[in-house]
């Protein structure tokens, strides 16, 4: 079955600079959700789209900005990275918010 | 302010050794609560929804029961191979398109 995409899954990144983060979300599924998970921690809730719609937002910093498109794909924008900004981002998707939530393997961000 | 808290934070059990992993949870309005298994480096893996109090579900060696405090995760004769963290998440009414996970338990299962 398919699931959802992320790329890249892996990239580096000097301190100040941008960064963006893809997600395909599961067929059909039309929401998206963004979260942030820092080595030995568990995920953060950053931001979630429905409809192309913002629908709830989390401890997103301000740097961070993120959009939902037509094709129901969606980019997270990082800029003025920081070095604490390392982490692991995952997103997921559901068919409709209410329904289970299912995760992408992550796209890993190193900040030097 | 809706918590969810796991325990314990590591476990570590012999092959074939029984037991259970607790979340237990207080928000506004609980809409769902979810069991996921983690691989390190891995994404979240979906394993069980519970909705309401007296629910319960079963997968292979695992069955989840939820009461209106708390959620356990029951491990039956567990394989090294159901080594990993498992993380419970919660979505409520005040937050419907979140999930707030709790910290996780790390289960080692050897042989």
């Amino acid at each position: 079955a398919a699931g959802v995409i992320q790329s890249p899954r892996h990239l580096i990144k000097e301190k100040r600079e941008t960064a963006t983060l893809k997600c395909y979300p599961i067929p059909r599924h039309d929401t998206v959700y963004w979260y942030q998970q820092g080595p030995g921690q568990d995920p953060q809730f950053l931001i979630s789209f429905y409809e192309k719609m913002q629908s709830d937002k989390g401890s997103i910093p301000d740097r961070f900005s993120a959009q939902q498109f037509s094709d129901y794909h969606s980019e997270l924008n990082m800029s003025s990275l920081e070095l604490g900004d390392s982490a692991l981002y995952f997103c997921a998707s559901s068919q409709e918010a209410g329904n289970t939530i299912y995760f992408g393997e992550g796209s890993w961000l190193t900040v030097v | 302010e809706d918590q969810v808290t796991q325990s314990p934070e590591a476990l570590r059990l012999q092959e074939g050794e029984s037991s259970s992993l607790n979340c237990s949870y207080t928000v506004s309005g609980l809409r769902g609560l979810f069991w996921y298994r983690q691989d390190p480096g891995k994404g979240p893996e979906f394993l069980f929804t519970l909705y309401s109090a007296g629910e319960e579900k079963e997968k292979e060696r695992l069955k989840a029961t939820l009461t209106k405090k708390e959620s356990f995760l029951h491990i039956t004769a567990p394989k090294p191979e159901d080594s990993a963290t498992y993380l419970c998440a919660v979505r409520t009414s005040g937050g419907y398109n979140k999930l707030i996970f709790g910290a996780g338990t790390r289960l080692a299962v050897h042989p």
